[in-house]
C-alpha cells in the first residue's frame, strides 16, 4: 500500500514568511510524528499526535511552530516568521497505534529559508 | 547532551565482510531500541529493533546486540552488500511521558565496497 507522503518535497522561502508542510500518513495509522533533521544530525522529535490530539509537543522549539491534525489523518506543520535556522528537512512518520510501534517515515520536506 | 551517541561518522567495509555499527546511550530508562537505514533524499527506513528485555535480535543478515550494563548496542550486517551502503541511525524510545517519540543518534555512513 501507499507509504507516508509529504508535500512539498522542497520549499524555499524568505526569512519572516509563513510556511505550511503537509503529511499524509499511512491509512489506518493513528499515531503521527513530526521530526526535524538538520545537516549532519539525526532526526529530532518535534511533536506526536495520537488521533486528533497532540499527545506530546515537547519538541517544538518555540511558539512559531504549530501543528494540527483536525481529522486524525492528514497533518500540517505550520511555521510562522521563518528564520534561517529553521532550514532543515522536516520528516513525518506514522505508526499503527503509537507506543513502541514501528514508525514509518515519509521522504521529508526540505525547507530552505533565505 | 546527546542521549544516543554514534561515535563513528563513517565506516567502510569490503563486500562480503561483516559490518559492525555501534551505538551508546546514556539514559538507563530507555526500553526499546531501533535501527533505521537512510538513503539520500529518502526518509529513514526501519531495519530492526530490540526490547530491553532481550540481548539479541536477528533478522536475516541483520543482528542487533544489546548490552544494558554497558549501555551499548551494535548492529551487525553479514555478509555486507553494496546495496547496504547508506546512513544508519540508532534510536531509542523516550522514557516516561508519552513514550511516543524516538531519540536518534547522528548516524553512521556505511560504504560497502565491491
Amino acid at each position: 500500500g501507499a507509504g507516508v507522503s509529504q508535500t512539498p518535497s522542497n520549499k524555499v522561502t524568505e526569512k519572516g514568511k509563513y510556511v505550511e508542510l503537509r503529511c499524509d500518513p499511512i491509512s489506518g495509522h493513528t499515531a503521527l510524528y513530526w521530526y526535524r533533521q538538520s545537516l549532519g544530525q539525526g532526526p529530532e522529535f518535534l511533536i506526536y499526535f495520537q488521533g486528533t490530539g497532540a499527545a506530546d509537543d515537547s519538541g517544538l522549539p518555540n511558539d512559531r511552530f504549530f501543528a494540527v491534525r483536525p481529522e486524525g489523518s492528514v497533518s500540517t506543520l505550520k511555521i510562522q516568521r521563518t528564520e534561517r535556522g529553521d532550514s532543515a528537512v522536516y520528516l513525518c512518520a506514522s505508526s499503527l497505534v503509537g507506543i513502541a510501534d514501528t514508525q514509518y517515515f515519509g521522504p521529508g520536506t526540505r525547507l530552505t529559508v533565505l | 547532551d546527546q542521549q544516543v551517541k554514534q561515535n563513528s561518522p563513517s565506516l567502510s567495509v569490503q563486500e562480503g565482510r561483516i559490518s559492525i555499527l555501534n551505538c551508546d546511550y546514556t539514559n538507563s530508562m530507555f526500553d526499546y531500541f531501533l535501527w533505521y537505514k537512510k538513503y539520500p533524499a529518502e526518509g529513514p527506513t526501519f531495519l530492526i529493533s530490540i526490547s530491553s528485555i532481550k540481548d539479541k535480535n536477528e533478522d536475516g543478515r541483520f543482528t542487533v546486540f544489546l548490552n544494558k550494563s554497558a549501555k551499548h548496542l551494535s548492529l551487525h550486517i553479514v555478509p555486507s552488500q553494496p546495496g547496504d551502503s547508506a546512513v544508519y541511525f540508532c534510536a531509542a524510545s523516550s522514557p516516561g511521558g508519552s513514550q511516543g517519540n524516538l531519540i536518534f543518534g547522528k548516524g553512521t555512513k556505511l560504504s560497502v565496497k565491491p
